[in-house]
């Protein structure tokens, strides 16, 4: 069945640190790629999304690109502030509609 | 704010009991999803509902259940609860149900504890 790994945390860096976020899945056929962020107390949000090999997603400083060959979705960012501290989650979506997620990696950064 | 709404936002409840959760997706959107977030177990997708009728099958138990109604708000079940069912529950919708591409947008989840 499909599924997503992601890099256990939680992870701790200093503001303005570079991020990395490793996720890797296994699903059939060519799903779609996502990054939700989810912060204390709320549900979670899209944060950027890649629907196909190549593709590079980006918003709030955040990327990543979707590697078919090493099907893989790394998260980064160059320089990461205290307001970034949340859990990450990783997620693909099949064209059947079906979602899978990551177990989310939590990100402190301290100032 | 998402624009889905969830209802109750806290509920406590006995183990044994059974529960409603409650959930309106954003306007025009037709799918509904439900996810469980527990600590133990991250964030696992329970069910989804196109325009009325199941579209794809979690790791939901036989003692749960959910449906979406002709105004398309879902409810979601919950029966004969254990504490190991103490969790946030989330409801996210999309606009389609064919096509991976579409993102979901989720509710602030509902917080059920059973003691």
């Amino acid at each position: 069945g499909d599924s997503v790994t992601q890099m256990e945390g939680p992870v701790t860096l200093s503001e303005e640190a570079f991020l990395t976020i490793n996720c890797t899945y296994t699903a059939t056929g060519y799903p779609s790629l996502f990054w939700y962020v989810q912060y204390p107390g709320e549900g979670l949000q899209l944060l950027l999304k890649a629907t196909k090999a190549d593709d590079k997603g980006s918003n709030k400083g955040f990327e990543a690109t979707y590697r078919k060959e090493t099907t893989s979705f790394h998260l980064e960012k160059g320089s990461v502030q205290v307001s970034d501290s949340a859990v990450y989650f990783c997620a693909l979506n099949t064209n059947a509609g079906k979602s899978t997620f990551g177990d989310g990696t939590t990100l402190t950064v301290k100032p | 704010d998402s624009g889905v709404t969830q209802t109750p936002k806290h509920l406590i409840t006995a183990t044994g009991q059974r529960v409603t959760l409650r959930c309106s997706p954003r306007s025009g959107d037709l799918s509904v999803y439900w996810y469980q977030q527990s600590l133990d177990q991250g964030l696992q997708f329970l069910i989804q509902y196109y325009n009325g009728e199941e579209r794809a099958k979690g790791n939901i138990l036989e003692r749960f259940s959910a449906q979406q109604f002709p105004d398309l708000h879902s409810e979601l079940n919950l029966s004969s609860l254990e504490l190991g069912d103490s969790a946030l529950y989330f409801c996210a919708s999309s606009v389609e149900q064919v096509g991976s591409y579409n993102e979901q947008f989720f509710g602030p989840g509902t917080r059920l504890t059973v003691l």
